[in-house]
């Protein structure tokens, strides 16, 4: 079965300044990919995702992430960080057929002011 | 722009309880989702549902979790007689077909004492 690790459990950033996130994957096949962002007590927005063609992928709020198949990763970026920005982000990954997507542990963003 | 909703928001219920939570999916969408994430954990998958049956389901969903689309509009997730570890945030998600990406709900948060 499909599986995501995210190395970074919290991560602190100052505001204006850049970002990644980093997720892996396991899949043996090319794998749908999602990123995911939840603020306290709210449900999951879609920032973005990969299903083929371009392998930069740009999303909402100024997001962007690459998918790299050699090195299984499909890092979250973003360019300047804003204080709202501070949520939990999750990298998902999926089958062919996008059936039973699977989270990863998630990424707590703390943004100093 | 069409939602997915999903009711009550905080559900509070005793152990050994039977709780349904309900979900009305995007009304074109054809593929229904039940995923719960436990306090400070990841999202977890726990069934997939199309064409009026299961497709597939994690091993967390076992006998005591069942889903229904009762009518052209809910879907359901019951648990017959509800433990302490299923306290989670329960989320619903809708898509269109294979492929398109899943619609989250706000969640349902499901206390059980």
């Amino acid at each position: 079965a499909q599986s995501v690790t995210q190395p970074d459990i919290h991560i602190t950033v100052s505001e204006g300044a850049s970002l990644e996130l980093r997720c892996n994957y396991s899949y043996g096949a090319t794998p749908y990919l999602f990123w995911y962002v939840q603020s306290p007590g709210q449900g999951l927005q879609l920032l973005l995702k990969y299903f083929s063609g371009d392998t930069l992928v740009q999303g909402i709020k100024g997001f962007e992430a690459e998918f790299k198949r050699s090195q299984s990763s499909f890092n979250l970026r973003k360019p300047s960080v804003h204080w709202s920005d501070a949520a939990e982000y999750f990298c998902a990954v999926a089958r062919y057929n996008n059936n039973d997507m699977r989270f990863g542990a998630g990424t707590r963003l703390t943004v100093k002011p | 722009e069409p939602e997915v909703t999903q009711t009550p928001s905080h559900q509070v219920t005793q152990m050994g309880q039977e709780v349904i939570l309900r979900c009305v999916p995007i009304s074109n969408h054809l593929y229904f989702y039940w995923y719960r994430q436990i306090l400070g954990q990841k999202v977890e998958f726990l069934v997939s549902f199309y064409n009026n049956e299961i497709s597939e389901k994690s091993e967390i969903f076992d006998d005591q979790f069942s889903v229904e689309r009762p009518d052209g509009s809910n879907f359901t997730l019951k648990i017959r007689s509800t433990k302490l570890e299923d306290s989670a945030m329960y989320f619903c998600a809708s898509r269109t077909g294979i492929g398109a990406e899943q619609y989250f709900g706000p969640g349902t948060r499901l206390t059980v004492t």
